[in-house]
């Protein structure tokens, strides 16, 4: 069964601040994504990552994928407000199936 | 621009109705479309994969009998929460992939859904 960890889980941090969110997953896959989502909203797709040492950057925001150690980072340069929302990795076994979610890191940019 | 539709976006309903929710998709057509249902601040949970023509698939613990879904068409995927309850509320989402786009799956807006 595929499982999806996320951590940490909320993460509160000044603006100006660099973090990273993690992202382990239980079996082997080679697809892996990032979502963000805002309070009341639905997801909106950040990164799609395929292959190992895959590297992709938007903005503040760069996500890197390790499939051999079954970890993906979503790393946040000079955090700002506008960045507050929950993100979300999610990765699938094959194909058109579903996707299995972490459970959400809630992110809280503060002055 | 939005690929997936979802109406309603919001809907109040009495206990023991019967809510209809549509998704569609408006740039392709979707053989295959996923519904997953969120509670507050909890994760995103399948419920289940609606194939056009034929039956959905169902994920374990989701009872089909309530949760009826339609996919009749290549662009339409209804879900239908019958004798809704309480504790049906949630954040109800449709998806759909893309397999032009290395299968990355594009959500709908989501129906919330209160039941009094």
């Amino acid at each position: 069964e595929l499982k999806v960890e996320q951590n940490p889980l909320f993460l509160s941090m000044q603006e100006g601040k660099n973090y990273t969110i993690y992202c382990n997953y239980s079996t082997t896959s080679d697809r892996l994504y990032w979502y963000r989502q805002d309070p009341g909203k639905s997801l909106e797709s950040l990164f799609v990552l395929l292959s190992n040492g895959a590297v992709k950057q938007e903005g503040r925001l760069m996500a890197s994928l390790d499939t051999k150690a079954r970890l993906s980072t979503l790393h946040i340069t000079a955090a700002v407000h506008d960045l507050s929302a929950t993100y979300f990795c999610a990765v699938v076994n094959s194909g058109n199936t579903p996707l299995v979610f972490g459970k959400g890191t809630r992110l809280s940019v503060i002055a | 621009g939005a690929v997936v539709s979802q109406h309603p976006s919001w809907v109040i309903c009495k206990s023991g109705t019967s809510v209809k929710i549509e998704c569609r998709s408006l740039d392709f057509q979707a053989t295959t479309m996923f519904w997953y249902r969120q509670f507050p601040k909890q994760s995103l949970m399948l419920m289940a994969t609606s194939n056009e023509g034929s039956k959905a698939t169902y994920e374990q613990g989701v009872e089909k009998d309530k949760f009826l879904i339609n996919h009749a068409s290549l662009t339409l995927s209804t879900l239908t929460v019958t004798s809704a309850h309480p504790e049906d509320s949630s954040f109800y989402i449709c998806s759909k992939t893309d397999s032009q786009r290395a299968d990355t799956q594009y959500f709908g807006p989501g129906t919330r859904l209160t039941v009094l």
